[in-house]
């Protein structure tokens, strides 16, 4: 079954606490993002890669980090720099050439207690 | 910059009736435009997307989008809406000559669709 999994679908954290967000892909897609929604703002690129051991920042870079080691997997970590994480974060990927669609995941909605 | 608008929060139409939800874009060079759909608590789902050649794109539920260069716009409609339409729907560019794979979204119209 082919596609985009994040995980997990609803996360909890305590302020001043790291988390981390799990997205992986069986895609075979170079390319990676990782979005934030927000009630009325739309989506916000927050970091993107387009190959393995490389990424850029987006938008609204600060208070997040992200990885690249394997092609499948582009986990973001949503730190305590970041002052107001409650968001529904969503990752999606694309194959390399620019005229293809972005594949979406499911998302994960992560609520600061 | 790249940029997407799409200038109604919400638009509402009755069941049978066609819609119409609108976007515009801005870019340096040539678009490669999207539309995408999402449900409630649920990712996005690819709808169509204009790439070159016919200003009239075809996609999935019976979605249309037409393409006009000089108005920068691209539009999605339907001849004639369901109930099961309403959703949240996202415009999406990316510039021909920028490299970077991203794709940028506008802020997105909730479509009602009133039985």
């Amino acid at each position: 079954d082919g596609g985009i999994t994040q995980s997990p679908k609803y996360l909890f954290r305590k302020e001043g606490q790291n988390v981390t967000l799990s997205c992986e892909q069986n895609l075979n897609h170079d390319a990676m993002y990782w979005y934030r929604q927000d009630p009325g703002q739309g989506l916000r690129l927050i970091y993107y890669s387009q190959i393995v051991n490389d990424f850029q920042k987006g938008d609204i870079a600060e208070g997040y980090s992200v990885s690249r080691e394997k092609k499948e997997s582009f986990p973001l970590t949503v730190t305590s720099a970041q002052k107001n994480p409650t968001a529904f974060y969503l990752c999606a990927s694309s194959q390399g050439p620019l005229n293809t669609e972005a594949f979406f995941g499911q998302g994960t909605r992560l609520t600061v207690v | 910059a790249q940029s997407v608008a799409q200038p109604e929060d919400q638009v509402n139409v009755a069941e049978g009736n066609p819609l119409t939800v609108k976007c515009t874009y801005s870019v340096s060079g040539n678009p490669y435009l999207f539309w995408y759909v999402q449900y409630p608590n649920r990712g996005l789902q690819f709808l169509l997307k204009y790439i070159t050649g016919d200003n009239l794109v075809k996609g999935s539920y019976g979605f249309e989008a037409e393409f006009n260069k000089s108005q920068t716009s691209f539009h999605l409609k339907k001849p004639s809406a369901l109930v099961s339409d309403s959703a949240l729907y996202f415009c999406a560019v990316r510039d021909i000559r920028d490299s970077s794979y991203k794709l940028i979204f506008g802020s997105g119209t909730r479509l009602l669709v009133r039985p």
